[in-house]
């Protein structure tokens, strides 16, 4: 199975404050990475698909990069609504895994 | 607007069974992906199983356990958990996942809790 290690597991940020979350890979997985974000209570919302395309809603404030095994999630200026819960997960191989995730929380 | 709907969860006694269930709206769930991802309390996010055109996969912690299936008259698709552990007590959400891009739109979760 692939395992995907995101870092850091906790992070703390001011709004406005420019953040960035990593994920890494046990294998390649060429560029089936998706971002989520997921707020206490709710379901995950799908940000980044293809490790770099934004999906349609999403802030611009959001970027993804990265190929094979290191990919990156950067929020350019975080905002209120931003404080939550990101995660990882690749679709280049079954089963389908998830970063242990990574907590935005207010300095 | 496209929408999932789940409904089944419940307590249950472990070594128990039951039936998890996601109804699809605008959308068909036989053309696509449809998934499962649960979230013990207070933990990340795991995936459970995938279910496309036939093809069914899991993850090693409930081979064997659990099945995915639809039912393609109702736009309905489903988690048979068998043999019930406590490990199992989790939100499952269901998801419908588009080829390449990742799980779109998510159920509103339902909660699953094993014990005696």
């Amino acid at each position: 199975d692939i395992q995907m290690t995101q870092s850091p597991s906790t992070l703390s940020a001011s709004v406005g404050d420019r953040v960035t979350i990593t994920c890494r890979a046990s294998q390649s997985i060429s560029s089936w990475l998706a971002w989520y974000r997921q707020k206490p209570g709710k379901a995950p919302k799908l940000l980044i698909s293809k490790a770099s395309s934004l999906e349609s809603g999403v802030p611009s404030t959001f970027s993804g990069s990265g190929s094979g095994t290191e990919f990156t999630l950067t929020i350019s200026s975080l905002q209120p609504d931003d404080f939550a819960t990101y995660y990882c997960q690749q679709y280049n191989n079954y089963p389908w895994t998830f970063g242990q995730g990574t907590k935005v929380e207010i300095k | 607007e496209v929408q999932l709907v789940e409904s089944g969860g419940d307590l249950i006694q472990p070594g128990g069974s039951l039936r998890l269930s996601c109804a699809a709206s605008e959308f068909t769930v036989s053309r696509d992906y449809m998934t499962w991802v649960r979230q013990a309390p207070g933990k990340g996010l795991e995936w459970v199983s995938v279910l496309y055109s036939g093809r069914t996969y899991y993850a090693d912690s409930v081979k064997g356990r659990f099945t995915i299936s639809r039912d393609n008259s109702e736009n309905t698709f489903y988690l048979q958990m068998n043999s019930l552990r406590a490990e199992d007590s989790a939100v499952y959400y269901c998801g419908r996942h588009q080829y390449g891009v990742g799980i779109d739109c998510w159920g509103q979760g339902t909660l699953v809790t094993v014990s005696s």
